[in-house]
């Protein structure tokens, strides 16, 4: 199985604030990798797909890059709508593995 | 818009079938592929097995053994069936449609339902 190592599990940080989450695959999965957001309560909503592209409805401010084994998600500003947790996940081979999360919460 | 909800049993006794249905609105199942994920309470996504049009199934081999995933065209539905249940089965279950072009994702999914394993 491929894993997905995801860092930071927990960020605290303010609105405006530019966050970085990486995510880091145990093998080569190509660009295979999707990022999810979760807020409470909800289903996860997806954000971005082949590492890159940005889903459509899902503001700019989010974006996605990398691809072999690591990858990085970036919220270039973050929103007050933006707290919520963030999941990869790689699509490369089954089982179609997530990583951990990343809790992002208000400072 | 296609829409996926889940429905079945929210409460199921240890040693018994968990068993849950995906019901597609807005869009046909027999197109891409068709799976089921879930999330204990306060933990974090676990993905459980996938079902292409053609009846192939791919399950999470930690699974393997108690999971079956199915198909009805005809209801335009998917269905999941867990065996021999514990505690450790209780979980948020989500159903969700795969796109398996540029890599893939997961989109949409349904709301999810809490299914209890208790006596």
């Amino acid at each position: 199985d491929i894993q997905l190592t995801q860092s930071p599990s927990f960020l605290s940080a303010s609105v405006g604030d530019r966050v970085t989450i990486t995510c880091r695959a145990s093998q080569g999965i190509n660009s295979y990798l999707a990022w999810y957001q979760q807020k409470p309560g909800k289903a996860p909503r997806l954000l971005i797909y082949a590492a890159s592209t940005l889903q459509s409805g899902v503001p700019s401010r989010f974006s996605g890059s990398g691809s072999g084994t690591e990858f990085t998600l970036t919220i270039s500003s973050l929103q007050p709508e933006d707290f919520a947790t963030y999941y990869c996940q790689q699509l490369y081979s089954y089982p179609l593995t997530f990583g951990g999360g990343t809790q992002v919460e208000i400072k | 818009q296609m829409q996926l909800q889940e429905s079945g049993p929210t409460l199921v006794k240890p040693s018994e079938t968990l068993s849950l249905t995906c019901i597609v609105s807005g869009g046909s199942i027999n197109t891409y592929y068709w799976g089921w994920i879930r999330q204990p309470p306060g933990k974090g996504l676990e993905w459980i097995g996938i079902i292409h049009l053609s009846g192939t199934t791919y399950y999470n081999p930690s699974l393997k053994s108690r999971v079956t995933i199915s198909q009805d065209m005809s209801k335009n539905q998917f269905s999941l069936k867990l065996t021999s249940v514990t505690a450790a089965d209780t979980a948020v279950y989500y159903c969700g449609r795969r796109i398996p072009v540029a890599g893939g994702w997961f989109d949409p999914w349904g709301q999810g339902t809490l299914v209890t394993v208790s006596s």
